[in-house]
């Protein structure tokens, strides 16, 4: 089961605005609007951020939307802070009643 | 708050079994499909199974299919990930994790619990 494919890294300056994304098929992003994004700060679980697409959790930073367009979906964070230096992880929903998860991303503010 | 904590993870030997257990608290544990998510250390995250809310559907990554088994206990607000025939490959922290909403399933993993650590080598 092939992971959809994230860039290794983002970088950016405080600040200013990165985008992540996140490509798959028209088996996962491209056909379903269950697209989730996770950050996961070192030793600890991943914490939901944005589902189906373009929600936000209650909790979550406006600073962080999500969007999609064909087979690929993206993060992005506004106004980034030293905080959002982390890793990121895009999901979805495959056909045939599975789970698929990107291979990551960490976001580094330079 | 909605809290869930894994236990059951440890040093195993290649070929061996173990049995995960994960206690739910603080939400209506028999209305949401729950799952089994793990990652290597060092590496990315894999689904490896998820069971709905009644636990009459189960469903596995090919990675572990035939090997692993998922339930849950309702009275026990309790997720299990049963492992045999364990292999290096599945030396990973296991979370567990709870879908969003109610009635849906492989939508959106919303909670996940801290983790428990599986090693499996000789």
């Amino acid at each position: 089961q092939s992971a959809l494919t994230q860039p290794a890294s983002v970088s950016g300056s405080p600040g200013q605005s990165i985008t992540i994304s996140c490509t798959g098929t028209s088996s996962d992003v491209g056909g379903y609007d269950y697209v989730s994004w996770y950050q996961q700060h070192p030793g600890k679980a991943p914490q939901l951020m944005i589902y189906d697409v373009s929600n936000r959790p209650s909790g979550v930073s406006s600073r962080f939307s999500g969007s999609k367009s064909g087979n690929t979906a993206s993060l992005t964070i506004s106004g980034l802070q030293a905080e959002d230096e982390t890793d990121y992880y895009c999901s979805s929903y495959r056909s045939g009643s599975t789970y698929v998860f990107g291979t990551g991303t960490k976001v580094t503010v330079v | 708050e909605v809290q869930l904590v894994e236990s059951g993870g440890g040093l195993v030997q290649p070929g061996g079994s173990l049995r995960l257990s994960c206690s739910a608290s603080a939400f209506t544990f028999s209305n949401y499909a729950m799952y089994w998510v793990r990652q290597a250390p060092g590496k990315g995250l894999e689904y490896v199974s998820a069971i709905s809310n009644t636990g009459g559907n189960t469903y596995y990554a090919d990675s572990v299919k035939g090997r692993f088994t998922i339930s849950r206990d309702s009275s026990k607000s309790t997720l299990y990930l049963q492992m045999s025939s364990l292999g290096p490959e599945d030396t990973a922290v296991y979370y567990c994790v709870k879908e969003r909403g109610t009635v849906t399933m492989m939508r959106t993993f919303d909670i996940w619990g801290q983790g428990t650590m599986v090693t499996v080598s000789s």
